[in-house]
């Protein structure tokens, strides 16, 4: 079946420095890659939208700056955090929209990174 | 817009007891609704999914999901849950017309199963 690896699981970065997380489907195309995050103990909030060789859609509140999203090619997405800070210590997931099976509501998970910031 | 209410935030039960996880959505337009399961640190694994036809759909695991139209809603159950099963479960809705179709998730239900 459809696989997405995201890397790392695990990152601790100092505060100020920026910290590259990607995403890559592995046996599938994904013209479209999301991006949530999630806080302990709550659910997963969308954070963008990315299309291959399209800037990403962000939704209302999240700072396109701060987080940014490069879709290059089919199989890869990186989402960039910049100048981190405690605050935005989380846990970042990835998913993948399957091509193939798109009309059927296809969408793949990565395995989640946990953002330390210290 | 969709939206996806989770209405219990947590649901302690006995192994081998049956439990039902419940969900209410709305949208304005037709929708796809899934059900996920999160074990700590993890991703998120499909359980099931309803995109059209039967009502009641039959997922991994022993878990099914009846899609209500009339009453918004896409409640999760299994007959008898094992230790196993203790996990984050969310239910998720998306629009099926339009671009990417991104998933909104409801708020999570923490299932935890005791022996």
């Amino acid at each position: 079946g459809a696989v997405v690896s995201q890397h790392p699981s695990r990152v601790i970065c100092k505060s100020g420095t920026s910290v590259k997380i990607e995403c890559r489907s592995l046996d599938f195309q994904a013209t479209t890659m999301f991006w949530y995050r999630q806080f302990p103990k709550q659910s997963l909030m969308l954070m963008a939208t990315s299309n291959e060789g399209s800037k990403a859609t962000y939704e209302q509140g999240v700072e396109k700056d701060k987080f940014l999203i490069n879709h290059a090619s089919l199989t890869l997405s990186t989402l960039t955090v910049t100048s981190a800070h405690p605050e935005d210590s989380s846990f970042y997931i990835c998913s993948a929209r399957d091509t193939v099976t798109r009309a059927v509501g296809g969408y793949t998970f990565g395995s989640g990174t946990r953002l330390t910031v210290v | 817009a969709q939206s996806v209410t989770q209405l219990d935030s947590q649901v302690p039960v006995f192994e081998e007891a049956p439990v039902e996880l419940r969900c209410n959505y709305s949208s304005s337009v037709s929708v796809y609704l899934f059900w996920y399961v999160q074990y700590p640190n993890q991703g998120l694994q499909l359980l099931l999914k309803y995109l059209s036809g039967s009502t009641l759909v039959k997922g991994i695991n022993g878990f099914e999901a009846e899609f209500n139209k009339s009453q918004t809603s896409f409640h999760l159950r299994k007959p008898s849950v094992h230790i196993s099963d203790t996990a984050e479960y969310f239910c998720a809705v998306s629009g099926i017309s339009g671009g990417y179709n991104k998933l909104i998730f409801g708020a999570g239900t923490r299932l935890a199963v005791h022996p």
